[in-house]
């Protein structure tokens, strides 16, 4: 039931794009990414709604495809500040809004950017 | 606005004591989820409170149990200590408790047992 998130990790140079992949084996309401820097909390960056509702930042976009149950984040000219673990998180197991706050997270995804 | 408060931050405790952990929402959140995470198992939902109410538990011995206040923060406690419950606890608070809701997670608690 854990999503799969693929690459486990990435190494880029300042500047660079990425994409982060992760897929479920479960049909999802929402998907939710966050980025964790070493010894913080994860904090939010975007979160996709089946419909196609989608709420997060200007530099960082993301995708959906509800029939794949498959997201992916895109980092745009990536910065320094972007390094950290990237995770998602899929909520809505069903399909469904009304099935509560539970979040089931993939493994994540190391992300380094060098200069 | 507050961000998600998480008290104590650092515990260290013994194998067989209790420890109960806190946590205050953002302001005008009532819906408080609590997370472990460690570096085997990654991040794993531990339960969810709305309203005074559970409304979802994860897969999770009756060691681990929480409660919710009127004023919407939350409670953790885990009883019966074991070495394999050192992990980095954490709660995240969001408006409702939909499946589209945006989770804002705390700093943590970092428990230690020895």
């Amino acid at each position: 039931q854990q999503p799969v998130q693929s690459p486990q990790a990435v190494i880029l140079r300042e500047g660079e794009d990425a994409v982060i992949n992760c897929s479920s084996s479960k049909a999802l309401y929402s998907v939710h990414w966050y980025r964790q820097k070493h010894g913080e909390a994860p904090v939010f960056l975007m979160i996709l709604l089946k419909g196609g509702e989608q709420k997060g930042h200007e530099k960082i976009s993301a995708s959906f495809n509800e029939k794949k149950q498959q997201s992916s984040l895109y980092l745009t000219a990536s910065q320094l500040s972007y390094s950290g673990t990237y995770f998602c998180g899929t909520g809505g197991h069903g399909g469904t809004y009304n099935q509560g706050g539970k979040l089931i997270f993939g493994q994540g995804t190391e992300l380094s950017v060098k200069p | 606005k507050a961000g998600v408060t998480q008290t104590p931050r650092y515990l260290i405790k013994t194998r067989g004591q209790q420890v109960t952990l806190s946590c205050s929402p953002i302001s005008g959140h009532r819906s408080v989820s609590w997370y472990q995470q460690t570096p085997g198992q990654g991040l794993q939902f531990l339960f969810e409170y709305f309203s005074e109410t559970q409304r979802n538990k994860g897969n999770f011995p009756g060691r681990f149990s929480g409660r919710q206040f009127s004023n919407s923060r939350s409670e953790m406690n885990v009883s019966t200590l074991e070495l394999g419950d050192s992990a980095l606890y954490l709660c995240a608070s969001s408006l409702g408790t939909g499946s589209g809701e945006t989770q804002y997670f705390g700093p943590g608690t970092r428990l230690l047992v020895l």
